[in-house]
């Protein structure tokens, strides 16, 4: 168990609608990351939160947005649904481990069906 | 840009030892991670090398060349579970994280 949570586990949509995904990273981590997964593809970087403010912003489509709160939880907001949003969706947390600042504890995971 | 490239595959018998490779085009990142996921799962931290050299972490060892823009996993004293995606991953200097497409390795009995 990484110590960070994700819910839902599963999210079974209508393309067009619009979801939210939420993440709790690991007590004392103020970075949490999100990733999409799609069927056997690699890890695609969609953006970075710190303490609160964004750090860096990968590949995320601007259907896509994404906020931390101030008790350090993250939701990702994904709207205007296509059937290719279709992925595993990742929550990943760093930072409590000053040594090793890049290493990142990953959540289950949301598995997103858009239909 | 930024790519890491990897074999898609490997395949080696319970015992042996297999290295997976991770070649890289990028103009600066911070150091080379390598994680671990199982189907189904979500990737597991292996092992990290910020600089030069080579890693040691139990039966998993991790190297990196900056010159040479390589690096690799080691995995030794292969067992059953050990069968999953490795994915190198690199920080780059604009803050983003890039990962490699994954080696899918196959650990025969």
């Amino acid at each position: 168990d990484s110590g960070v949570t994700q819910t839902p586990k599963h999210l079974i949509t209508a393309t067009g609608q619009r979801v939210t995904l939420r993440c709790s990273p690991r007590s004392g981590d103020l970075s949490v990351y999100w990733y999409q997964q799609s069927l056997d593809q690699g890890l695609q970087f969609l953006i970075q939160y710190y303490n609160g403010e964004e750090r860096a912003k990968g590949n995320i489509l601007e259907r896509f947005s994404a906020q931390q709160f101030p008790d350090l939880h993250s939701e990702l907001n994904l709207s205007s649904l296509e059937l290719g949003d279709s992925a595993l969706y990742f929550c990943a947390s760093s930072g409590r481990d000053r040594g090793t600042p890049d290493t990142q504890y990953f959540g289950p995971g949301t598995r997103l069906t858009v239909l | 840009g930024q790519s890491l490239e990897q074999p898609s595959e490997v395949t080696a018998v319970e015992g042996a030892i297999v290295q997976i490779n991770c070649t890289y085009q990028t103009s600066g990142f911070y150091g080379l991670s390598w994680y671990q996921q199982h189907d189904g799962g979500a990737p597991t931290f292996l092992s990290y090398n910020a600089l030069d050299g080579l890693e040691e972490t139990g039966r998993f060892s991790s190297f990196l060349s900056r010159s040479d823009s390589y690096g690799y996993l080691l995995l030794q004293e292969l067992q059953m579970k050990d069968s999953a995606s490795y994915f190198c991953a690199v920080r780059n200097y604009g803050q983003n994280f890039v990962f490699g497409p994954g080696t899918r390795l196959s650990v025969l009995p």
